[in-house]
């Protein structure tokens, strides 16, 4: 059984400038939803895809916009990049209609 | 709103001592409830989880937590902590999946384990 995978593990960018990360689901599950955690902060629910939908999202601006595959795979992009962006961005699948999030290793992306 | 409290940003334990990690929610309805660890540089792992049924429930390692409604909380507990079980524990609280199946984090305790 194949777990979540994200990609790229690390990346530096620079204010202004956009991010494409992205996550491949555990096998079987068609749920995908992303956080963001901050150094020294719990993950902060970013949002929720299922059925290629938005299925849930938190208080994130639009600029954080996403996207999920007919494989269930998915992209978080970040346009017009801040200083606060920098965190690590963890990727969790699921089943629909479970509780149960398996998370990824995450992307640690750093703004300057 | 849900939130979750974390009391303790920092424990330090023996390597054999018992532990218990405290946990606070607060949500409406009945919450379902989760223990992660995250070692440095790694993502989440799932330690136990409670939905409904028996309040004491069995994780993996070891661990074990009780859900108390009438304090509302979610302690987490070991009763021989090994120095592989130094990492940062958080707390979480979810709504289910009629609710975009957010889960709310708690800020997370770091665990020292000295020998």
């Amino acid at each position: 059984e194949t777990g979540v995978t994200q990609s790229p593990t690390h990346l530096i960018k620079t204010r202004g400038q956009q991010v494409t990360l992205r996550c491949s689901s555990q096998s079987g599950h068609n749920t995908v939803s992303w956080y963001q955690q901050a150094l020294g902060q719990g993950p902060q629910f970013i949002f929720q895809y299922y059925r290629e939908e938005e299925n849930g999202r938190g208080n994130f601006p639009p600029r954080f916009s996403g996207l999920q595959f007919p494989n269930y795979s998915s992209e978080l992009n970040v346009n017009a990049l801040e200083l606060d962006d920098s965190a690590l961005y963890l990727c969790a699948s699921s089943l629909e209609h479970t509780g149960e999030l398996f998370f990824g290793e995450g992307s640690r992306l750093t703004v300057l | 709103a849900q939130s979750v409290t974390q009391p303790d940003i920092h424990i330090t334990v023996s390597e054999g001592a018992s532990l218990e990690l405290r946990c606070n929610y607060s949500y409406g309805a009945t919450p379902y409830l989760f223990w992660y660890v995250q070692s440095p540089g790694q993502g989440l792992q799932l330690l136990l989880k409670y939905f409904s049924g028996d309040t004491l429930v069995q994780g993996i390692k070891g661990f074990e937590a009780e859900f108390k409604r009438s304090q509302s909380s979610f302690n987490l507990r070991k009763p021989s902590v090994h120095w592989s079980d130094a990492a940062e524990y958080f707390c979480a609280v979810g709504a289910g999946w009629e609710y975009g199946n957010k889960l709310v984090f708690g800020a997370g305790t770091i665990l020292r384990v000295k020998s």
